[in-house]
Parts: C-alpha cells; structure tokens; sequence
C-alpha cells in the first residue's frame, strides 16, 4: 500500500515549455486534488476532483488544466509553463467527501526559468 | 474571499515546554477544522482534526480547540519534543474545499 505517489519528484523547465504531474492513489479514495504551496502561503487549491469524471476549479486554476484518468490517477498539465509556477505540488486523497482521511503525496518541486 | 490567519508564523520553545498556535476563519459554513504536520521535503500529515459540533479534542500530547462563535480555533502540544519540530498548518473547510494557514515554523531547542 503506498498511499499517493507523485512523479516526478523535480523539474526545471523553461518557460513556455509544458508537462503534466502525475499523482496516483491505491486507497480506493473518491476525491482527489491538486495544490500549489509557495512561500509563507499554505497550500492552495488547483483543482479538484469529487469523484470520477467530475473536476472543479479551485483558488487558483489558471494556467492548469487536470484530468481525473481513472479512479486512481488524477493528472495535473501546466500547457505554456510561466516562472509564476515555480512552486511546490502536492497531491492528496480523500476518503469521502473531501473532509475524511486525508492523504498528501511527497510533493513535486518545479522550477521555471 | 474566504481565508485562514494563522499565527505565529515562527514559534520557538524549549524542550518540554508548550506550544500555541491560533487560527482564525472567514467562512462560518467551515464545519472541519484539521491540523497537519509538515516536516522538511514531505507532504503535510494530519495530526488531529476537528468537527464544528465538538468544542476541543485531545490526542496524547496535542489537543484542539475550537470557538465557533468567535472563528477561531488553536492547537496545543505539551511537553514538546525536539522531533515536534516542522511546519504546523491548520485549515477551514466544509464539503470538498479547505482553505488552509499560511503554516508556522516550531522549533523545539534541546
């Protein structure tokens, strides 16, 4: 049992350039979500999805689009990357509801120069 | 918008001694109230968390408050520890969102 897995674990890119995270979950969770944690900020929300075939926007959805692939894998794409990015990313799993269980990945560290 | 103030943003004790760290929330719909633990290059971890209809809650060394009328809620470690040291965040929420503090550094000195 492994929890949520991110890949990858770094990147650097330069800026226009595009990549997709990936988060996977072996909890059989219904939500799934994606933040962003800078600096003196917390954690703050991307996206998210409920359950299944189901994604919302959250605090700050621009320049990110996601795709919720399955019941396990919740994928997060930044299609032009900005410096504005460079950031932390941290996916994490819900039981239920998105207030139950609460399960974060190790966090990806993206640089964009 | 709706936002989470948390405060200090460093806290630094000695050995055994007790840390507070208060929160406060915008959003009166907030009905869950979690508390995580971040240490250095992981992901946040809760530690304890709390539902609206229950005034404190207590886990071994860590305890929580919460005071739905004035928006504010805190935790509590005593008898702190040199591993306690990380990043604290609490957060708000109700239904699938959370809106979490911006996080404080406790530093528990030998």
């Amino acid at each position: 049992n492994a929890g949520v897995t991110q890949t990858p674990k770094f990147q650097v890119l330069k800026t226009g350039q595009s990549m997709t995270l990936q988060c996977a979950q072996d909890m059989n969770h219904n939500s799934m979500y994606w933040y962003r944690q800078d600096p003196g900020m917390g954690l703050r929300l991307i996206y998210y999805s409920a359950s299944e075939g189901t994604t919302d926007k959250g605090e700050v959805p621009n320049g990110y689009n996601v795709s919720r692939l399955n019941k396990r894998e919740f994928s997060l794409r930044l299609e032009s990357a900005a410096p504005s990015q460079t950031s932390v990313y941290f996916c994490a799993s819900f039981k239920d509801r998105g207030l139950y269980e609460q399960y974060f990945g190790p966090g990806t560290r993206l640089t964009v120069t | 918008g709706e936002n989470v103030e948390q405060h200090p943003s460093t806290l630094s004790v000695q050995e055994g001694d007790s840390a507070v760290i208060k929160c406060t929330y915008s959003d009166s719909a907030s009905n869950y109230f979690p508390w995580y633990k971040q240490e250095l290059g992981k992901g946040p971890q809760l530690i304890i968390d709390i539902r609206s209809n229950v005034g404190e809650k207590k886990d071994q060394r860590i305890a929580v408050t919460l005071n739905k009328t004035a928006k504010h809620f805190s935790l509590h470690i005593t008898e702190t520890q040199p591993e306690d040291s990380a990043v604290y965040f609490c957060a708000a929420g109700s239904s699938y969102k959370l809106i979490f503090g911006s996080g404080t550094r406790l530093l528990v000195r030998p």
